[in-house]
């Protein structure tokens, strides 16, 4: 069963404009929260992050929400520039993340011109 | 500071053929990971380790193999290569056990 999920496979948003991606995870556990962006043919590049006794955390054009009653989190990115198509994972850890990360499939996000 | 180095880029193996996929860091970061990542299925763990001589299993560890020797270098074995290990995999490690740093990554392809 899948305990990290991004029910949107891609997400098409026009440069300039707000992009959002959402994760749901179902395991009470989890404690630390990281979103990657991912280039074809490289390795995943760590964005930001969010603890869980945190509700936001911001860095630059990049923020991250988090409801844990709701077991979510979002990523916003304002605003979205043509460098930032690429895929989002979302990812999860539990105790201090030393036994590593869960991640969700990831969203294809697309910035039109 | 080159962070996680992999070799090889990407490789080609017949079933039942072994390797080992190397992976290095510079950054004197304890714990390091592997992972593999199949279209459509995310990343998923194979085996990771805390520290030189300590290595524990994954979500999908089997027919694979660790060992940590040294803080740099953490490769992982293919024993006996199957149709179903072909996968893109990266390394990945990090100084507190939270951030990642992944490597680029090593294709491959198991026919």
């Amino acid at each position: 069963d899948q305990q990290v999920k991004q029910n949107s496979p891609s997400l098409s948003v026009q440069e300039g404009r707000i992009s959002i991606l959402n994760c749901d995870y179902t395991n009470s556990m989890f404690d630390y929260f990281l979103w990657y962006k991912k280039y074809p043919a490289e390795g995943p590049t760590f964005l930001i992050s969010i603890s869980s006794i945190k509700d936001k955390n911001e860095d630059g054009r990049f923020t991250v929400f988090l409801n844990k009653s709701a077991k979510h989190l979002s990523l916003h990115i304002v605003p979205s520039q043509p460098g930032d198509s690429a895929v989002y994972f979302c990812a999860a850890e539990t105790g201090g993340g030393a036994d590593g990360l869960t991640f969700g499939k990831g969203t294809h996000l697309i910035i039109q011109p | 500071n080159a962070g996680v180095t992999q070799t090889p880029k990407f490789q080609v193996l017949k079933t039942g053929q072994s390797m080992t996929l190397q992976c290095a860091q510079d950054m004197n970061h304890e714990y390091m990971s592997w992972y593999r990542q199949d279209p459509g299925m995310g990343l998923r763990l194979i085996h990771y380790s805390v520290g030189a001589g300590i290595t524990d299993q994954g979500e999908v560890p089997n027919g694979y193999n660790v060992s940590r020797s040294t803080t740099e270098d953490f490769p992982l074995r293919l024993l006996s290569a199957a149709p179903s290990q072909t996968s893109v995999y990266f390394c990945a490690s990090s100084y507190d056990g939270q951030t990642q740093y992944f490597g680029p990554g090593t294709r491959l392809l198991v026919l």
